[in-house]
């Protein structure tokens, strides 16, 4: 199966900072990835799909690069509401696995 | 506006079936891909599997001996069944929405439950 690892586990920054997390892909995904938000207590949020491509209504200050193996999520401008954990998802037709997240703090 | 709602038993005896379902409105569970996603306390997300044209199944290999996953199209409902569990499945679960991009080749979830906790415990 593919797996995903997922860098840094947490990170601590600042609003108004410019946020990146990679996601490593075991094998070639291609760009079958999605990023999703996740807030405590709350389902987790599409913002990102097919790698570069942002859902209806996520905000421009996200995006997201790379194909293969190695994909970035970048928060161009980090927002008090963007605090939260971060997953990439393999899309693949048959398997869908997740990374183990990523913790943005302050 | 698509609307997911997890319902079914927040307490579940080892060894025991979890049972689930997931109604959906604004959307006919004959179309897309409808999912199960757990989350550990703590823990990462994880694919449980999915249904698609209301009885194609795919499910996660870790789990596969143990899952069904079902839809009944008329009360537009899909159930997830899941035997023998001991408090390693012990969760959140979601159900979700896996819309077609990618020219029909990936299907992002873009719409969730709210999520709800089983624990297994005696």
């Amino acid at each position: 199966d593919i797996q995903l690892t997922q860098s840094p586990s947490f990170l601590s920054a600042s609003v108004g900072d410019r946020v990146t997390i990679t996601c490593r892909a075991s094998q070639d995904i291609r760009t079958f990835l999605a990023w999703y938000q996740q807030k405590p207590g709350k389902a987790p949020k599409l913002l990102i799909y097919a790698a570069s491509t942002l859902q209806s209504g996520v905000p421009s200050r996200f995006s997201g690069s790379g194909s293969g193996t190695e994909f970035t999520l970048t928060i161009s401008s980090l927002q008090p509401e963007d605090f939260g954990t971060y997953y990439c998802q393999h899309l693949n037709l048959y398997t869908w696995t997740f990374g183990h997240g990523t913790k943005v703090e302050s | 506006q698509v609307q997911l709602q997890e319902s079914g038993p927040g307490l579940v005896k080892p060894s025991e079936t979890l049972s689930l379902t997931c109604s959906v409105s604004g959307d006919s569970i004959r179309n897309d891909y409808w999912s199960w996603i757990r989350q550990p306390p703590g823990k990462r997300l994880e694919w449980i599997g999915y249904i698609y044209s209301s009885w194609r199944t795919n499910y996660n290999s870790s789990l596969k001996s143990r899952v069904t996953i079902s839809a009944d199209t008329p009360k537009n409902q899909f159930s997830l069944k899941l035997t023998s569990v001991t408090v390693a499945d012990t969760a959140i679960y979601y159900c979700a929405r896996g819309t077609p991009r990618c020219g029909g080749d990936c299907h992002p979830l873009d719409y969730w439950g709210q999520g709800t906790l089983v624990t297994v415990s005696s």
